[in-house]
């Protein structure tokens, strides 16, 4: 079984700040980690994605995640918001034995203001 | 233009009622699924299905149905709605399941039982 958890269920923070936004996660087996966001009544959009190779990931609008695979942790971070950035963060997790089958974190809602 | 359309976008209904919601997708993947997203518990797995006519069970199955006739479509019917299933509803599609490959959202169906 595959879990996730997001530390911080809401994350505010002023324009031009550094955020980060934590994930951990369990698993018995390699798994594959994503980053989604979702803007007010939008579905999700793929931020970032860890298959393999380097841990540190680099994404869309800036954003990174480093893969830390001791410490079983994904963690988000932007080095300068802005608040075009203010939406819900979602953490997930896929094993390869899952038949595509992701499970989600329950969402950080990171707002940005001026 | 290609991609992974939900139908309707809102809808609301009485207790007791069935219904259904529509996702269709152009790409021909073989993997479709349906979550529910609540405040506070991310996005939880109904239902998702393989390939046309094969469908199992997610995290949350109970009081819902999916088929899957053919691969472009894959309909999710609350068969007597109640209160608890008030919720937004999502649904994703993904070419392979196995390998490290996102998954593509709708934009969501956000469903109320009064």
């Amino acid at each position: 079984a595959q879990s996730v958890t997001q530390l911080d269920s809401q994350v505010p923070v002023f324009e031009e700040a550094p955020v980060e936004l934590r994930c951990n996660y369990s698993s018995s087996v390699s798994v594959y980690l994503f980053w989604y966001v979702q803007y007010p009544n939008q579905g999700l959009q793929l931020l970032l994605k860890y298959l393999s190779g380097s841990t540190l990931v680099k994404g869309i609008n800036g954003f990174e995640a480093e893969f830390n695979k001791s410490q079983t942790s994904f963690h988000l971070r932007k080095p300068s918001v802005h608040i075009s950035d203010t939406a819900e963060y979602f953490c997930a997790v896929k094993s390869g034995t899952c038949y595509g089958k992701l499970t989600f974190g329950q969402g950080t809602i990171l707002t940005v203001h001026p | 233009d290609a991609g992974i359309t939900q139908s309707p976008r809102y809808k609301i209904t009485e207790t007791g009622r069935q219904v259904t919601l529509m996702c269709h997708q152009t790409w021909s993947h073989s993997y479709m699924f349906w979550y529910r997203q609540d405040l506070g518990h991310g996005l939880r797995l109904i239902y998702y299905s393989a390939a046309a006519d094969i469908t199992d069970k997610g995290e949350v199955p109970d009081g819902y149905v999916v088929s899957r006739s053919k691969t472009e479509n894959f309909p999710l019917t609350l068969e007597s709605a109640t209160r608890s299933q008030t919720s937004v509803y999502f649904c994703a599609s993904i070419n392979d399941g196995g390998a490290g490959q996102p998954q593509h959202f709708g934009d969501g169906t956000r469903l109320s039982i009064l």
